[in-house]
């Protein structure tokens, strides 16, 4: 079975300051690897997505996210948040073999605080 | 616009009641999906359906059922035999196949005293 899971629940931060949230997952095969935001009272959205090829991927709103493979993770940076940054953000994966199932981590709430 | 609809955002029932939640898309997905979101867990899938009249059980199927009829609808049923029904409910789409991301929509939140 495939698992995540964020270290962070909460992080409090003031604006342009760096920010990163560590993923790890459990699954032993071939992976997709997503992060999504939701912001207040908003959808949950696609921040980014790995799928193959260069592990450093880059997403909206100047977030990227790094794929090491030999440490099962998936951080994701953004070099200097705003306030606009605050939101929950969630990491999920999906197992080549678990058909089109997402597993998402617990979430983590960051507060950016202007 | 294309996107996903969830009726109604917000949701109140008495324990021991049935309560459908609805999820409509205009997105021409194939696959779609309920999950449960609580503080701190994260999202859990509920069931998911990858094409009309088809539907399995996710991780926490028990006291939950759906059904899909149509493409664009995935109502899912709440059922009195669900132990701790109070959440927050969202529905998402997808393409089929493995290349193709989940788009989500705005969710229900459902209370049940």
């Amino acid at each position: 079975a495939q698992s995540v899971s964020q270290h962070n629940h909460h992080v409090i931060l003031s604006e342009a300051a760096s920010l990163e949230l560590g993923c790890n997952y459990s699954y032993g095969g071939t992976v997709n690897l997503f992060w999504y935001v939701q912001y207040p009272g908003q959808h949950l959205q696609l921040l980014l997505k790995y799928f193959s090829g260069d592990p450093l991927v880059k997403g909206i709103k100047g977030f990227e996210a790094e794929f090491i493979k030999s440490k099962f993770s998936f951080n994701l940076r953004k070099p200097s948040v705003q306030w606009s940054d605050t939101a929950e953000y969630f990491c999920a994966v999906r197992g080549r073999a678990a058909g089109n199932k997402l597993t998402f981590g617990g979430g983590t709430r960051v507060l950016v605080k202007p | 616009d294309g996107g996903i609809t969830q009726s109604p955002k917000y949701l109140f029932r008495k324990e021991g009641q049935n309560v459908t939640l609805s999820c409509e898309q205009n997105l021409n997905h194939d696959a779609m999906y309920w999950y449960r979101q609580d503080p701190g867990q994260g999202l859990r899938l509920i069931y998911y359906s990858q094409i009309v009249n088809d539907f399995q059980k996710g991780d926490i199927a028990e006291g939950y059922s759906v059904s899909r009829e149509k493409k664009e609808s995935f109502p899912l049923t709440v059922t009195s035999a669900q132990k701790n029904p109070t959440a927050f409910y969202l529905c998402a789409s997808s393409r089929p196949g493995q290349n193709y991301e989940q788009y989500f929509g705005p969710g229900t939140r459902l209370t049940v005293t």
